[in-house]
């Protein structure tokens, strides 16, 4: 089975505070994905990579970095925490959109920036 | 950029009702899939759609393409409490990878 683990399911953050939020998958997929899932708004996309090193800008990503150094794994950085980002984040994978694949989800991390 | 919505925002039913969600997007999918999200967990895939008019069943849930690939439909007959959960569509802007997910419909199921 396809797994996708988030390094945490629940933080807490202060304002202004770098947060790292890490995602790995083992299948070996090409493609990895952040969203941050709000109510009412679905899942909004933040940034996705197709290649390692490579990165694209997703809908909302304002107040975000991402960094891909190895196939694997797909961090979402916060780069200075604000109340504005407390949401659930959720990471995916798939093995190749453009052949139409599902994406596999990580459990979630709900962040809290206080 | 793009939009995808999906209607109702919430719907509750009794159990044994019949339940539909629409999805709608502002410009044409390439494809379309259905996730669905349990309470507390993540979105779990249910199936993809990609032929224009394509109907697809998975026992009690029908999922249905629109003939302009900008709609999409997943019906469940005679609903039962696990179906409880937040269903959204999903796909994919064409020619790129970026990956688009409409706002949901959550369901509650009344035993």
């Amino acid at each position: 089975d396809v797994k996708v683990t988030q390094s945490s399911r629940y933080l807490v953050k202060r304002t202004g505070e770098k947060v790292f939020l890490e995602c790995v998958q083992d299948m070996d997929h090409e493609n990895m994905f952040w969203y941050r899932q709000d109510p009412g708004l679905g899942l909004r996309l933040i940034y996705f990579s197709y290649d390692v090193k490579m990165k694209e800008k997703g809908d909302i990503p304002e107040g975000y970095s991402v960094s891909r150094e190895k196939k694997e794994r797909f961090s979402l950085i916060l780069e200075s925490a604000s109340t504005n980002q407390t949401s659930m984040y959720l990471c995916a994978s798939s093995l190749e959109w453009q052949m139409n694949t599902e994406a596999f989800f990580g459990q979630g991390t709900r962040l809290t920036v206080v | 950029g793009q939009q995808v919505m999906q209607i109702p925002q919430y719907q509750h039913v009794q159990e044994g009702e019949d339940f539909t969600t629409y999805c709608n997007s502002s410009t044409t999918l390439s494809n379309i899939q259905w996730y669905k999200q349990r309470p507390g967990g993540h979105p779990v895939f249910l199936i993809q759609l990609v032929k224009s008019g394509e109907v697809k069943k998975q026992k009690r849930l029908t999922f249905q393409f629109g003939e302009a690939k900008k709609n999409s439909s997943l019906h469940i007959t005679a609903t039962q409490t696990t179906d409880v959960g937040t269903y959204f569509c999903a796909g994919p802007t064409s020619g790129t990878y970026k990956y688009i997910f409409g706002t949901g419909t959550r369901l509650k199921v009344l035993a």
